[in-house]
């Protein structure tokens, strides 16, 4: 089973909505990530995980906020949002750690902030 | 300046037409590389190539990587319209360094 779940397909929230997208895998995989992908532009890394713990965070502001429960589920806490974080939210995972290793990617959170 | 550049930044082929899509690199801590191919959702795995000189090939597809001079092709034969997506490479390096994306390719493959 090499599929990574990802909820909801799409999102719609206003400026002062709060809201979490969820990511899920069920490999065995030790590292988790959070993309962010502009239409016409490759995935920007956000944030992260490595043994449940975060160990990359790009730079991104306070408004999101990720969080991993267990080895099997990240989160993607929103609050805030503006406008231009509208784009496809991507989840990936990895086997072991963050250099090098195959990421699987979920099928991504189409959001649109209002 | 980018770790990884990919070209042509976009193609337009006719099916049946074989394709070369370019992918260099940076060679500091470099381990691995990798190809995804993205249609409307997100990127899915192509090829992982860690070892100069030797083809992996999927089908139709073929990926291989020149260590020496710091690049990967992916090779694409008898394209058909459902060819048509971005191709993705991505660097691997060592250390606490994530996967590092090129801008991609856009592939068009007409009927």
């Amino acid at each position: 089973d090499t599929e990574v779940t990802q909820t909801p397909k799409h999102l719609v929230m206003g400026m002062t909505n709060k809201k979490s997208l969820k990511c899920e895998q069920h490999m065995g995989h030790r590292a988790m990530y959070w993309y962010k992908q502009k239409a016409k532009k490759p995935p920007e890394l956000m944030f992260v995980y490595s043994y449940e713990k975060l160990s990359i965070n790009e730079s991104v502001p306070s408004r999101f906020s990720p969080e991993c429960p267990n080895s099997s589920l990240l989160n993607l806490h929103l609050h805030a949002l503006q406008p231009e974080d509208s784009a496809l939210y991507l989840c990936a995972s990895s086997h072991g750690t963050v250099n090098s290793d195959t990421q699987y990617f979920g099928p991504g959170t189409r959001l649109t902030v209002l | 300046e980018d770790k990884v550049v990919q070209s042509p930044l976009s193609l337009v082929v006719h099916e049946g037409d074989t394709v070369t899509l370019n992918c260099s690199y940076e060679v500091t801590n470099f381990r691995s590389l990798l190809w995804y191919k993205q249609e409307k959702k997100a990127p899915t795995f192509l090829f992982m190539l860690t070892s100069s000189g030797i083809e992996k090939k999927s089908g139709r597809l073929s990926s291989i990587l020149d260590k020496k001079e710091l690049f990967s092709i992916l090779n694409i034969t008898a394209t058909q319209t459902g060819d048509s997506a971005v191709y993705l490479c991505a660097g691997g390096y060592s250390g606490n360094t994530p996967l590092v994306f090129g801008k991609g390719t856009r592939l068009s493959v007409i009927a």
